[in-house]
């Protein structure tokens, strides 16, 4: 068990470009969750998948936003056409909604996103 | 709807004191509730989580939290305070709950700092 990856860690971009994330989920996990952090708040939910189906979407994913999980493996997070307010952290999220576990989440390192 | 209140914003306590981290949360059912926490820069760490049962839960590095259905509550606790507990401590509410809980509602958080 390696743990939720993120990459990059880091992303630093200019107003109007597109930006893509990526996340590897705990294998075996079949939910993958992507979480938005702003500066002294608490994650808000964007959206989530269950193997390969997108089953919820958050009213704060617009329609910049887009999120795929090819094969219900990694899962990436596209933002196109960025603003400054996009700037936050995303954090991804696995779980595996089986007993006991019972969808408890666990979170990767996240990626910073800075929109200049 | 459901939410998560953190009453404190920022608390701090000597190395060595007991610590109380204050959640209230809002839900119709019975909640599967959580408190993470998270280092500066980096993801969330589950501490510990409830389901059911009993009412007192413990977790990772010596905290417990008790739930108080009366009181809408989910308090962190720990007896003796270390240093490297400064961090930003989160609480979280399942939105769904039952057998698969869907994305979590958190509370703003409470920044601890420890003094030496």
């Amino acid at each position: 068990d390696t743990g939720v990856s993120q990459n990059p860690r880091h992303k630093i971009t200019k107003r109007g470009q597109n930006v893509t994330f990526r996340c590897d989920p705990i294998s075996e996990h079949n939910r993958l969750y992507w979480y938005r952090q702003t500066l002294g708040q608490g994650p808000e939910f964007l959206t989530y998948f269950q193997n390969e189906a997108q089953l919820e979407k958050s009213r704060l994913l617009s329609d910049r936003f887009s999120a795929e999980r090819p094969k219900g493996s990694f899962s990436t997070l596209e933002i196109q056409r960025t603003e400054q307010g996009d700037s936050a952290m995303y954090l991804c999220a696995s779980s595996q909604i089986r007993q006991p576990s019972r969808d408890t989440q666990y979170f990767g390192p996240g990626t910073r996103l800075t929109v200049l | 709807a459901q939410s998560v209140t953190q009453p404190d914003i920022h608390i701090t306590v000597s190395e060595g004191a007991s610590l109380e981290l204050r959640c209230n949360y809002s839900y119709g059912a019975t909640p599967y509730l959580f408190w993470y926490v998270q280092s500066p820069g980096q993801g969330l760490q589950l501490l510990l989580k409830y389901f059911s049962g009993d009412t007192l839960v413990q977790g990772i590095k010596g905290f417990e939290a008790e739930f108080k259905r009366s009181q809408s509550s989910f308090n962190l606790r720990k007896p003796s305070v270390h240093w490297s507990d400064a961090a930003e401590y989160f609480c979280a509410v399942a939105a769904g709950g039952g057998g698969s809980q869907g994305n979590l509602i958190f509370g703003k958080g409470t920044k601890l700092s420890v003094k030496p």
